[in-house]
């Protein structure tokens, strides 16, 4: 089974912290993803990587930036978390090659920033 | 630009009535298409494909490429089907998917 691990699933933090969201696969994906999900917005796409340290801009990438120093674990930052960065936000892995479009996803992170 | 438009945030139904969700999509290309389901307290999960012509949980979902839509359906709710339901639709060889803003699903007893 396919294992997308989230590290934190609950955070509180303040206005101006960096915040580190970590996220690992367990099946050699080379395909990682960074969403954020909110009520009546849907899910939208913040970062993405193909590769070890490659990174691609997503729908929303500002106020974001992202790690991927190993294949497994794709970290998502805020340099300094505003409050409408208040939100679920989900990881996800894909395969490169035969890809079907199915993306395994993390439990989720829900981070409030007061 | 793509666009991808659920028109319903809440569908309710009656458990053994039809379900339809509805789905429809502005794409450049022939993009795939594809159903995922979030039930309460559980990670976002790959219900069905559009390439795969597969009948999952009861649900079917076809692809009309006339009215560029991508409705998901089931003819008879049941409670456990209750859940939020996102179209996605992909290009870039699948990589790349764009979900649909959802609709939450109640069937009730």
């Amino acid at each position: 089974d396919v294992k997308v691990t989230q590290s934190s699933r609950y955070l509180v933090k303040r206005t101006g912290e960096k915040v580190f969201l970590e996220c690992v696969q367990d099946m050699d994906h080379e395909n990682m993803f960074w969403y954020r999900q909110d009520p009546g917005l849907g899910l939208r796409l913040i970062y993405f990587s193909y590769d070890v340290k490659m990174k691609e801009k997503g729908d929303i990438p500002e106020g974001y930036s992202v790690s991927r120093e190993k294949k497994e674990r794709f970290s998502l930052i805020l340099e300094s978390a505003s409050t409408n960065q208040t939100s679920m936000y989900l990881c996800a892995s894909s395969p490169l090659d035969g890809n079907t479009g199915e993306l395994f996803f993390g439990e989720g992170s829900r981070l409030t920033v007061l | 630009a793509q666009r991808v438009t659920q028109p319903e945030k809440l569908l309710s139904v009656f458990k053994g009535a039809p379900v339809e969700l509805k789905c429809n999509y502005s794409y450049s290309g022939s993009p795939e298409l594809f159903w995922y389901v979030q039930y309460s307290r559980q990670r976002l999960q790959l219900l069905l494909r559009h390439i795969s012509r597969e009948s999952i949980k009861g649900f079917t979902a076809d692809l009309n490429k006339g009215e560029t839509s991508f409705h998901l359906k089931k003819p008879f709710a049941q409670e456990e089907d209750s859940a939020m339901y996102y179209c996605a639709p992909s290009s870039s060889g699948y990589s790349t998917l764009t979900f649909g803003k959802g609709t939450m699903l109640l069937v009730s007893p």
